[in-house]
């Protein structure tokens, strides 16, 4: 079975302040794709920022990167220079690239922000 | 390019009836996907949709949902003779074939309460 691990149910972090969100994941196949999605309260989920397994190079966006280590199947978050506006629920996914379309989701960590 | 809608946002209804549930996904994409968010978890895969054809579907659909999605433009999901267990969010995706990740966007949800 294919299963995604998020083991922080809730982090803080200080504005400005840099946070890592952890994730790992169980597959057995070698070619997939992995996401982190931002839900903000209320709000609908969002992406982050997305990362092909078979690229080795870890993806950015801005204040957002991951530490893709493929070995230990693990994805986790970076957030630099955090703002008050990412506090939100964060979802890690990833979908394998064969067979099917659907996301497996982890149950989330919620991020708070601190002024 | 206006985003995934949902409609309705909001729905509170008495055990045992049948609801039914929009979605309209971004104008080019042509995939089209239901999940089911309970509180404290992450989405659940229930249904996917290449233009009007059904292709894949979750056992977490039981026989009391049914979706369409019959122009291959909107979709459905209909839940019959609802039942406490049925109250969730239900989102709504879309994707595009033309791109290279086939990432996901996520409409803002339909937040079901059966009484």
């Amino acid at each position: 079975a294919q299963t995604v691990t998020q083991s922080q149910p809730e982090m803080s972090v200080q504005e400005a302040e840099t946070v890592t969100l952890s994730c790992t994941y169980d597959t057995s196949e070698s070619d997939y794709y992995l996401f982190w999605y931002k839900q903000p309260p209320s709000r609908q989920m969002i992406l982050v920022i997305r990362q092909e397994a078979y690229k080795q190079q870890n993806a950015t966006e801005n204040r957002f990167s991951v530490n893709f280590q493929k070995a230990a199947k693990s994805f986790s978050l970076k957030i630099s220079d955090s703002q008050l506006g990412d506090a939100a629920m964060y979802f890690c996914a990833f979908r394998i690239t064969s067979g099917t379309y659907k996301y497996i989701f982890g149950t989330g960590t919620r991020l708070k922000v601190l002024a | 390019d206006t985003g995934v809608s949902q409609d309705p946002r909001h729905k509170i209804t008495k055990r045992g009836q049948n609801v039914t549930f929009r979605c309209d996904p971004i104008s080019e994409h042509n995939r089209l996907y239901w999940y089911r968010q309970t509180l404290g978890q992450g989405p659940e895969f229930l249904t996917y949709f290449q233009n009007e054809a059904q292709l894949e579907k979750s056992r977490l659909l039981s026989d009391r949902f049914s979706a369409e999605r019959p122009k291959g433009s909107f979709s459905t999901l209909e839940i019959q003779r609802t039942e406490q267990g049925d109250s969730a969010m239900y989102l709504c995706a879309s994707s595009s074939d033309l791109t290279f990740t086939d990432t996901q966007y996520f409409g803002p949800g339909t937040r079901l309460t059966v009484l």
